[in-house]
């Protein structure tokens, strides 16, 4: 079946960039997606990417596809203490399911 | 902006209790999901629905039931809860766009089953 692995945690500064990887094995995948949840939240979708693009930016967020490697990358220029949050990348399949990652933390120190 | 519901942010039940987390949404959404979050786990689908009375299985079904008698509304069913069970529950809604099914997330049910 499909699978979708993150790392657990980053930590950055206040005003440093972020960048959160994600990688996923399924060749069929239409979209990726971002999402966002803070404490005590649901999900927020923050931005998605088609799969035959290979860049999309959006404000402090630029999404990076690697398509050839399954790799996909999520920067958020000038991190703020606001960002902290867990992030999830998920992929669509052809059947139109999510699949989603395991999250990562990302803790901004001022 | 489309808003998903969900019944209780906090829930606590003893083991072999019935349990129902309900889940609302006010878009007129087709599609309704019911994930449960585990720490590094993400995301598991439970059960989904794509019309009123339809229903399929996700990855982790067991232990589960699910009801769509209504478009807007889409309940989760515990008939026998168990410690194992104790987990964040999060519904989802989209609406049917071909590759762009965009999902909608409630706040979550923090379920502990004691």
């Amino acid at each position: 079946g499909e699978d979708v692995e993150q790392s657990l945690f980053l930590s950055v500064r206040e005003g440093d960039s972020s960048v959160i990887n994600c990688t996923y094995t399924d060749s069929s995948s239409t979209y990726l997606y971002w999402y966002k949840q803070e404490p005590g939240a649901g999900l927020q979708l923050l931005t998605y990417i088609f799969s035959n693009m290979d860049m999309k930016q959006d404000q402090r967020l630029t999404v990076l596809l690697n398509k050839k490697d399954k790799h996909l990358s999520l920067r958020i220029a000038d991190t703020q203490t606001g960002d902290s949050a867990i992030y999830f990348c998920a992929e669509m399949n052809a059947g139109n399911m999510l699949t989603f990652g395991g999250g990562t933390r990302l803790m901004v120190k001022p | 902006d489309v808003k998903v519901t969900q019944s209780s942010r906090y829930l606590v039940k003893r083991t072999g209790e019935k349990v129902f987390l309900e889940c609302v949404q006010d878009m007129d959404h087709e599609n309704m999901f019911w994930y449960r979050q585990d720490p590094g786990l993400g995301l598991r689908l439970i059960y989904f629905s794509y019309d009123v009375k339809m229903k399929e299985k996700g990855d982790i079904p067991e232990g589960y039931s699910v009801s769509r008698e209504k478009k807007e509304r889409f309940s989760l069913i515990l008939e026998s809860a168990s410690t194992n069970q104790t987990s964040m529950y999060l519904c989802a809604s989209s609406l049917p766009q071909g590759a762009l099914d965009t999902q909608y997330f409630g706040p979550g049910t923090r379920l502990t089953v004691l």
